[in-house]
């Protein structure tokens, strides 16, 4: 069974930083890329970056290039978002997803709330 | 960026009656490698996002045959043959075509 667990999300403050984790089981993660897609409340998904299998590819929505990063170690299962410079338009459920068909599995979310 | 616009963004559906979400984008969505990357997405109240339908119209694991997808360029259909009381949620479409990867706004399925 496929599992993703995100964790890391927290309460920061304005222009703070935050980095998320995503563990995954129950498939070969060196196989699949995954992504981030976020969710501010009461509010619809946003795709905000993607990396490929074995990391080499990164893509990031504009709305948070050049303050994010993604990254993922596969001798750990694990999957990463570096948050930088933070503001309240980023506060948002977070979550990591399979990607293969399309965003094929998806985690619980982590909340990360931006505010003074 | 592609612009996905869903219509309805609400729909009162009775239970054992049909629904249909409808979805276009402001480009064509048909890869160079000749697919269509069009998902079709169900978030129920307090859960995360679940993929139903992908490429248009495959189903996806453990997705029951009363959803159904189709369509092809820049207009798409979900359809649900029969709305079960599970179905409530809200549904998105999603492109996976092109850089940015962009969702629709979401349809809020509920029933009258």
């Amino acid at each position: 069974e496929v599992q993703l667990l995100e964790a890391g999300g927290n309460l920061v403050q304005p222009g703070g930083s935050l980095r998320l984790s995503c563990a995954a089981s129950g498939f070969t993660f060196s196989s699949y890329a995954m992504t981030w897609v976020r969710q501010a409340p009461g509010k619809g998904l946003e795709w905000i970056s993607v990396i490929s299998d074995i990391g080499g590819g990164t893509y990031y929505a504009d709305s948070v290039k050049g303050r994010f990063t993604i990254s993922r170690d596969n001798s750990k299962n694990m999957l990463y978002l570096q948050m930088n410079s933070l503001s309240a338009e980023d506060t948002a459920v977070y979550y990591c997803t399979q990607r293969l068909m399309s965003f094929d599995y998806w985690g619980q979310g982590t909340l990360v709330t931006v505010s003074s | 960026d592609i612009v996905m616009t869903q219509t309805p963004l609400s729909s009162p559906v009775t239970l054992g009656q049909p629904a249909s979400i409808s979805c276009r984008s402001s480009q064509s969505l048909v890869h160079s490698d000749g697919n269509t990357y069009l998902s079709w997405l169900q978030q129920r109240p307090g859960q995360p996002p679940r993929l139903l339908i992908y490429k248009i119209s495959n189903r996806f694991s453990g997705v029951p045959d009363r959803f159904s997808g189709s369509g092809a360029g820049t207009d798409f259909t979900l359809k649900i043959s029969r709305v079960e009381a599970e179905d409530v949620g809200v549904y998105y479409c999603l492109q996976t075509t092109q850089f940015p990867y962009t969702f629709g706004q979401g349809t809020k399925l509920e029933i009258k």
